[in-house]
């Protein structure tokens, strides 16, 4: 079945610094790729996607590009704030799966003043 | 604002109890997800309704079991509570799934099973 891998955490890292959230994937088909955060006590906020392959989906200074060729949707920002602090999820829906997502772990990152 | 409205945001019960989670989707989606969020487990899909009907089905136990009414919010219900439910569950809606839309999710209610 379809699955996400993402690099473990937590990523600590200080204000300005460079953040790279590693996520690779598996599927059958040709899924539409996610990256969600998550703030503390909040719920699951989209933060950018890509629907086919060589797309970029970039928002709030983050980008991520979906490379077919070596199944990975990896997420960076070139100067992290400490307002970026929070919980990231990498994730698909394929095409035929009623829109539903699969999930990574996650990867709490903890940027630092 | 996700504009996706769960309810309660905390619930505290007992072993063996049941409970039943609240979920109003965003105005004029017909798509309804559930997704558990556990310490071991991660996030994971549950179940999907679609317009008051069933689409699809996750890692959901028995012991759980979902609807949409016709007014379109829907409920989880979770019986036979065990220690291990303890966790975070959350409602997505979505408009469609054609044309890649994005599931907007709600913040969440947060069991604690004792």
């Amino acid at each position: 079945g379809d699955s996400v891998t993402q690099m473990e955490g937590p990523v600590t890292l200080s204000e300005e610094a460079f953040l790279t959230i590693n996520c690779t994937y598996t599927a059958t088909g040709y899924p539409s790729l996610f990256w969600y955060v998550q703030y503390p006590g909040e719920g699951l906020q989209l933060l950018l996607k890509a629907t086919k392959a060589d797309d970029k989906g970039s928002n709030k200074g983050f980008e991520a590009t979906y490379r077919k060729e070596t199944t990975s949707f990896h997420l960076e920002k070139g100067s992290v704030q400490v307002s970026d602090s929070a919980v990231y999820f990498c994730a698909l829906s394929d095409r035929n799966s009623w829109g539903k997502l699969q999930f990574g772990a996650g990867t709490q990152v903890v940027v630092t003043p | 604002d996700s504009g996706v409205t769960q309810t309660p945001k905390h619930l505290i019960t007992a072993t063996g109890q049941r409970v039943t989670l609240r979920c109003s989707p965003r105005s004029g989606d017909l798509s309804v997800y559930w997704y558990q969020q556990s310490l071991d487990q991660g996030l994971q899909f549950l179940i999907q309704y679609y317009n008051g009907e069933e689409r699809a089905k996750g890692n959901i136990l028995e012991r759980f079991s979902a609807q949409q009414f016709p007014d379109l919010h829907s409920e989880l219900n979770l019986s036979s509570l065990e220690l291990g439910d303890s966790a975070l569950y959350f409602c997505a809606s979505m408009s469609s799934w054609e044309g890649r839309t994005e599931a907007f999710f709600g913040q969440g209610t947060r069991l604690t099973v004792v």
